[in-house]
């Protein structure tokens, strides 16, 4: 069975940085991209970045370019979000989720999410 | 960027009933890529159907979608209890060059 943990979400002040993590468990985790989507209080789904099995491609939305960089690590089967200079419009849910294979970028499965609120 | 409308924003039924969800997108979706999603309060989305009307692994068959070009639907047959959330379609390529997007769902309620 999939699983995917998130880790690290938590209260930080504008400016601040943060780092997620992703833990996956029960499929090959280099036969798959994997993503992050967040979601703010009460709205909808916005796709956030995308990273390919091995990390040699990275894609991000436009208003975390340059503040936000993912990774992984495939020794761990972890996936890392740092991000960097949060703004009030970073707070949200943020959620891992498993491509349905390489490159088409629908998600079969995902984790539970990790809050990130930036307040001062 | 494909833009995808949802509609309705709301809907208030009753369990047994059926319902038909649309999601109309700016330029056509090609190969049918539009994938759609249940997210229940509290919990993460899950994946209900892509290629527009292929059921994901273990979802019950009361559910169907179908669709072509800009308009999509998602179908409930009979609706129960626990179908009562809020839907999401998204359309979807191979790996992206740009961002990817989601409409704004819909949800169902309890009437």
């Amino acid at each position: 069975e999939v699983h995917l943990l998130e880790s690290g979400g938590d209260l930080v002040q504008p400016g601040g940085s943060l780092r997620l993590s992703c833990t996956a468990s029960g499929f090959t985790f280099t036969d798959y991209a994997m993503t992050w989507v967040r979601q703010a209080p009460g709205q909808g789904l916005e796709w956030v970045s995308a990273i390919s099995p091995y990390g040699n491609y990275i894609y991000y939305t436009p208003s975390v370019e340059g503040r936000f960089t993912f990774s992984r690590d495939n020794s761990r089967n972890t996936l890392y979000l740092q991000m960097h200079s949060l703004r009030a419009a970073d707070t949200a849910v943020y959620f891992c989720a498993k491509n349905f294979g390489e490159g088409l970028a629908f998600y079969d499965s995902w984790g539970q999410g990790t809050l990130v609120t930036v307040s001062a | 960027e494909i833009v995808l409308t949802q509609s309705p924003g709301n809907v208030s039924l009753s369990p047994g009933e059926r319902v038909t969800l649309s999601c109309r997108a700016s330029q056509n979706v090609a190969r049918n890529y539009l994938a759609w999603y249940q997210q229940k309060s509290g919990q993460a989305p899950r994946l209900l159907m892509y290629g527009a009307s292929i059921r994901a692994t273990g979802i019950p068959d009361r559910f169907s979608g179908s669709g072509s070009g800009t308009d999509f639907t998602l179908t409930i047959s009979r609706l129960e209890p626990e179908d009562f959330a809020v839907y999401y379609c998204q359309h979807y390529v191979h790996m992206p060059p740009s961002p990817l997007t989601f409409g704004g769902g819909t949800k169902v309620e309890i009437k």
